[in-house]
């Protein structure tokens, strides 16, 4: 059974980079036919894509945060993760990682979500 | 503004029937046979209950079942039970910009 789970700083200060990493245990990042994604979800609001990552190194990030964003894979921690710059208050919410198969929205495996708030 | 469109909100009754939409363009759920539903719990994590238009994963009870006509996906739950009270969320993948898109989301509520 595979299992995600986020950990980072719950407090980040506006204009400096959030950083979270996912921890992958169950599986590998290494398996060809998965994609490695993030997720994040305002208080009380929907969901919005952030971006994936494939262990080769390939990328693709939502274009809306595309300037701020960097995802990357470390293979030999199992573990990947997300880096997103310049945060201000709307950037507060719960992130979650979460495995998408070769169709990229379908991620049947998420970690439990980390609410991660941009205040001073 | 989410780039798909689902109804705020749904009602139905114990047992009932009801659909959720979830419109979107050609450059997405028209173009492929890329939808999935997600199912979210106050407090929880979403769960996939549908993927590629009309498939269950297992484990995923059979009153869940999903479809596609045109540029529009929907999803439909049958025998309406109170523990399906959530928020639902419809997903695709846009062509045109190479992103993953999310619906608004769509509260149910089971009267």
């Amino acid at each position: 059974q595979v299992q995600l789970q986020e950990w980072g700083p719950g407090l980040v200060k506006p204009s400096e980079t959030l950083s979270l990493t996912c921890n992958v245990f169950g599986g590998s990042v290494t398996t060809d036919t998965y994609y490695w994604s993030w997720i994040r979800q305002p208080p009380g609001k929907g969901l919005e894509w952030i971006g994936y990552i494939h262990y080769t190194g390939s990328t693709n990030y939502n274009p809306s945060l595309k300037s701020r964003v960097t995802i990357s894979a470390d293979t030999s921690r199992n573990q990947f993760s997300l880096k997103l710059s310049s945060v201000t208050a709307a950037d507060t919410a719960v992130y979650y990682c979460a495995r998408a198969g070769l169709a990229v929205t379908t991620s049947r495996y998420w970690g439990q979500g980390t609410l991660v708030t941009v205040s001073s | 503004q989410s780039a798909l469109t689902q109804p705020a909100s749904v009602s139905g009754s114990p047992g009932q029937s009801i659909t959720i939409s979830c419109t979107g363009t050609s450059s997405d759920i028209g173009g492929y046979n890329y939808v999935s539903w997600y199912q979210q719990h106050p407090g929880k994590v979403p769960k996939l209950l549908i993927y590629d238009v009309t498939n269950r994963p297992s484990g995923v009870s059979d009153r869940f079942s999903g479809s596609k006509s045109g540029n529009t996906a929907s999803l439909t739950i049958s025998g309406l039970q109170t523990e399906d009270e959530a928020d639902y969320y419809c997903s695709s993948f846009s062509i045109s910009s190479t992103r993953v898109l999310f619906g608004g989301g769509t509260e149910l509520t089971v009267l």
